[in-house]
């Protein structure tokens, strides 16, 4: 139990063209679901956590008018990359929160290969 | 704000050793931490879960250790396998369920 999709694995897009990212938890509810960011060779760094119903809270030095995120429902979140450039391509991960408060795990998606030309 | 550094950043050992993967933490106000494993180009493969409240956890030939005051975790892989091969990243739980990591350390196990 507990896996969460995205869609799609990997997308190539142009310059100034916006790209959307599902995240799917597939056999559980998830009121929260966090978007990461990992460049090659470096750790992942949360970009914004997603709230089902509310606005997402975005981390320190992420645009939030240029990645949008849409919770949904308690199943589906979604990131779009507005008005892509070059140095937005990387690897995007989201994960969701899976259990009781305390004992929380979050469990992540496979990624998304962003490559923006 | 929390940092998590794992030294060193990679790792190099022959099948068959036991080694240890080192993880530190700066903010001991936890809820858990975890350990994943991913392979080049991949998502990440969780492997173990360590709540604020346990000393250790293991699966397998893995067996992780927390210790909350001296801000350390350690990663124990026994008997090493080329499949091990992969990098290992460790990371905190704080307020708000955000996740803090670590840079990883890649580990090549040599047949």
């Amino acid at each position: 139990g507990a896996v969460v999709s995205q869609h799609p694995s990997r997308v190539i897009c142009k310059s100034g063209t916006s790209v959307k990212i599902e995240c799917r938890s597939l056999d559980f509810q998830a009121t929260t679901m966090f978007w990461y960011r990992q460049f090659p060779k470096q750790s992942l760094m949360l970009m914004a956590t997603s709230n089902e119903g509310s606005k997402a809270t975005y981390e320190q030095g992420v645009e939030k008018d240029k990645f949008l995120i849409n919770h949904a429902s308690l199943t589906l979140s979604t990131l779009t990359v507005t008005s892509a450039h070059p140095e937005d391509s990387s690897f995007y991960i989201c994960s969701a929160i899976h259990g009781t408060s305390g004992a929380y795990e979050q469990y992540f998606g496979p990624g998304t290969r962003l490559t923006v030309t | 704000k929390q940092e998590v550094t794992q030294i060193p950043a990679a790792l190099s050992v022959p099948e068959g050793e036991n080694l240890v993967l080192n993880c530190s933490f700066t903010d001991s106000a936890i809820y858990n931490l975890q350990w994943f494993r991913q392979d080049p180009g991949k998502g990440l493969t969780s492997l173990l879960l360590i709540q604020s409240s346990q000393r250790e956890q293991t699966s397998g030939r893995l067996n992780a250790s927390l210790d909350k005051s001296s801000g350390r975790s350690t990663l124990y892989i026994a008997a090493s396998q080329p499949g091990d091969s992969a990098t290992y990243l460790c990371a905190a739980t704080g307020a708000n369920s955000k996740l803090t990591f670590g840079k990883g350390i890649t580990l090549s196990v040599r047949p």
